[in-house]
């Protein structure tokens, strides 16, 4: 059984520019979310992907936008990036959504973006 | 809009003694509440988790306590090893998940 793996794992970009991050969801999970944290602070909820399609999102503006594959792995896109958007990206997967689970999520280990 | 909050940055204990992390909430409606332990250039793992409909749910040296009327939960580390100096974040979920700021455990030898 493979876990959660994300890439890259560290990248730089400039402010203005567009990044994608991508994650492979452990085997049988069919949900992935996006958390973002930013240092000294907890994981902040982007949005979650549910068979392919969004099933919730933070407070976070449309220029972060996401897909999910057929195979449930996903990816997540941050447009015109500023100096706040560095942060560590997790991706996490589940076994579904909603509520009448515990929802466990099982991370991956992150991509951590510095935006210049 | 910080649903979960964990107002203590940081907890020092002996090798052990007792640890209690806590973490409040504001959301009724969340139906799940589960601990996660984070080390250096790792992502969060999974500890412990309870279900709003029981107070207390124990797991070897872990025990989580809720209190839905004070809309509070607490994890206790009972003795403390230094193997679980780590940070340690609540989570509450109904949907998806939402985590506290975090709560850095040190558990000196």
């Amino acid at each position: 059984e493979t876990g959660v793996t994300q890439s890259p794992t560290h990248l730089i970009k400039t402010r203005g520019q567009q990044v994608t991050l991508r994650c492979s969801s452990q085997s049988g999970h069919n949900t992935v979310s996006w958390y973002q944290q930013a240092l000294g602070q907890g994981p902040q909820f982007i949005f979650q992907y549910y068979r392919e399609e969004e099933n919730g999102r933070g407070n976070f503006p449309p220029r972060f936008s996401g897909l999910q594959f057929p195979n449930y792995s996903s990816e997540l896109n941050v447009n015109a990036l500023e100096l706040d958007d560095s942060a560590l990206y997790l991706c996490a997967s589940s076994l579904g959504p909603g509520t009448g689970n515990t929802g466990e999520l099982f991370f991956g280990e992150g991509s951590r973006l510095t935006v210049l | 809009d910080q649903q979960v909050k964990q107002n203590s940055p940081s907890l020092s204990v002996q090798e052990g003694r007792i640890s209690i992390l806590n973490c409040d909430y504001t959301n009724s409606m969340f139906d799940y509440f589960l601990w996660y332990k984070k080390y250096p250039a790792e992502g969060p793992t999974f500890l412990i988790s309870i279900s709003s409909i029981k107070d207390k749910n124990e797991d070897g040296r872990f025990t989580v306590f809720l209190n839905k009327s004070a809309k509070h939960l607490s994890l206790h580390i009972v003795p403390s090893q230094p193997g679980d100096s780590a940070v340690y974040f609540c989570a509450a979920s109904g949907g998806d998940m939402r985590f506290g700021a975090g709560t850095r455990l040190t558990v000196k030898p």
